[in-house]
C-alpha cells in the first residue's frame, strides 16, 4: 500500500481556508485518495475521495495534480469546530484493502 | 437510528479476564473491520470480515478472536486481557466495491488494570 506523508499539526483561525497537503509517491494505478475527519472520543468519519484532478462536496475540495504522487484537501472557512484530525489514506476500493491510517494532522482552528 | 453500533461505550476490567465488544450494522454493507486505536492515535486494522468470511488478519495475537454471525455483525472476543490490550477498539463497515469509504461506529474504550 502506498504510504503517506503529512503535517502533524496546523493552526489557523475562523473563517479562514485550511489546506493540508498529503504526500503519496508510491501510489498505484488503482489506488485512490480517501481523507477522513476524527474529532476527539469519536470514530473517523469520511469526507472527501478522488481519484485524479479535482473533487468538491459540501464540506471540503480534493485537488489532485497530473501525476498523482501527492493531494491537497481544502476547507473552505473554517469554523472552530472544524478542529480535529484529518487522515489522508490511499489504497485500491477492493475488499482486503488493509486501509491504514497513518498519525493524521491535527487542526486547531482558532476564535 | 445510529449506522455502526457498538457496545459497550466503556469497559473496565482486570488483567487476565475474557471480554466481548459487539457490532451492528444497518447500512447493508457486506464488508465489516475491526480497528484499534492506541495512545499515540495511530489506527491500525486488525480484521475484516466480507460476508461472513474473513479477509483480513493482521498479526494479531490469537487471543483476539472475531465472529461474524452474519453480515450486518462483527463481534471481538479478547481472552486473557493484557495491559497492553487497553485501547478504544473501533468497529466499522463498507461496501467490498468501495473499500475505502468506511463508516465507523463511535469506539469502545477498553481499560485493563
Amino acid at each position: 500500500l502506498a504510504k503517506t506523508t503529512q503535517p502533524i499539526s496546523m493552526d489557523s483561525y475562523e473563517g479562514q481556508e485550511v489546506n493540508i497537503t498529503c504526500s503519496h509517491n508510491n501510489i498505484a494505478t488503482n489506488d485512490y485518495i480517501t481523507w477522513y475527519q476524527q474529532f476527539p472520543s469519536q470514530g473517523p468519519r469520511f469526507i472527501i475521495q478522488g481519484y485524479k484532478t479535482k473533487v468538491t462536496n459540501e464540506v471540503a475540495s480534493l485537488f489532485i495534480p497530473a501525476d498523482r504522487k501527492s493531494s491537497t484537501l481544502s476547507l473552505p472557512r473554517v469554523s472552530l469546530s472544524d478542529t480535529a484530525v484529518y487522515y489522508c489514506l490511499v489504497g485500491p476500493q477492493a475488499a482486503g484493502n488493509k486501509l491504514t491510517f497513518g498519525g493524521g494532522t491535527r487542526v486547531l482552528v482558532k476564535p | 437510528d445510529t449506522a455502526v453500533s457498538q457496545t459497550p461505550k466503556y469497559l473496565v476490567t482486570q488483567m487476565g479476564n475474557d471480554k466481548s465488544i459487539k457490532c451492528e450494522q444497518n447500512l447493508g454493507h457486506d464488508t465489516m473491520y475491526w480497528y484499534k486505536q492506541d495512545s499515540k492515535k495511530f489506527l491500525k486494522i486488525m480484521f475484516s470480515y466480507n460476508n461472513k468470511e474473513l479477509i483480513i488478519n493482521e498479526t494479531v495475537p490469537n487471543r483476539f478472536s472475531p465472529k461474524s454471525p452474519d453480515k450486518a455483525h462483527l463481534n471481538l472476543h479478547i481472552n486473557s486481557l493484557e495491559l497492553g490490550d487497553s485501547a478504544v477498539y473501533f468497529c466499522a463497515s463498507s461496501q467490498s466495491t468501495g473499500a475505502n469509504v468506511l463508516t465507523f461506529g463511535a469506539g469502545s474504550r477498553l481499560t485493563v488494570l
